[in-house]
């Protein structure tokens, strides 16, 4: 079936640290690939999205790459604001359909 | 300018109760979703409608049941609510075809008592 891991949070982090979070995912064929973002109090906003092996996406300083070989979309970003703090969710869409399955999410909390 | 509403916000009831959640977008998308968000922030799809037209149907109680008046509105009506029915309903809409970026609404947090 189709399935996707995240690491568990918290993930707390000076201000201007570097982020990762983890992400692998289960899919029949060839999925596509989403993160989105859940600010406090809000709905889910697209950050970014692969659709092909080796695809790198990226927005706002975020980043993560389609890698076929390992199953795995992790996000990345170099230097981290007290404004990213959020909830993460990775995603992937299989093919030939509209729907996505969402991993668990992943807090992170950015401090000053 | 909302891209994609729902009303209510906040939506505490009894349990028994029937209840409806309003969503309504004003991006000239197709496809429509309802999600359901439980107390640990894990989120699953329940319907999706492309047009008027049920397309996904998880597998949820037929309590659940979603109406779409046009393909700018997609509701859900639970009937008999229970305890577990208690989560955060989030719509989302998207233009026609796969992968596709997908626009989500506030939510609306549902408590049953």
């Amino acid at each position: 079936g189709n399935s996707v891991t995240q690491m568990e949070g918290p993930v707390t982090l000076s201000e201007e640290a570097f982020l990762t979070i983890n992400c692998t995912y289960t899919a029949t064929g060839y999925p596509s690939l989403f993160w989105y973002v859940q600010y406090p109090g809000e709905g889910l906003q697209l950050l970014l999205k692969a659709t092909k092996a080796d695809d790198k996406g990226s927005n706002k300083g975020f980043e993560a790459t389609y890698r076929k070989e390992t199953t795995s979309f992790h996000l990345e970003k170099g230097s981290v604001q007290v404004s990213d703090s959020a909830v993460y969710f990775c995603a992937l869409s299989p093919r030939n359909t509209d729907k996505l399955i969402f991993g668990t999410g992943t807090r992170l909390q950015v401090f000053p | 300018d909302t891209a994609v509403s729902q009303t209510p916000k906040y939506l505490v009831t009894q349990m028994g109760n029937d209840k409806s959640i309003k969503c309504e977008q004003n991006l000239g998308h197709d496809t429509m979703y309802w999600y359901k968000q439980d107390s640990k922030k894990f989120l699953k799809i329940m319907f999706s409608y492309n047009n008027k037209e049920l397309i996904i149907n998880e597998t949820v109680p037929n309590r659940f049941s979603p109406k779409s008046p046009d393909k700018a509105h997609l509701n859900l009506h639970i009937n008999s609510l229970e305890l577990g029915d208690s989560a955060v309903y989030f719509c989302a809409s998207s233009r026609k075809g796969i992968h596709n970026e997908q626009f989500f609404g506030p939510g609306t947090r549902l408590t049953v008592l």
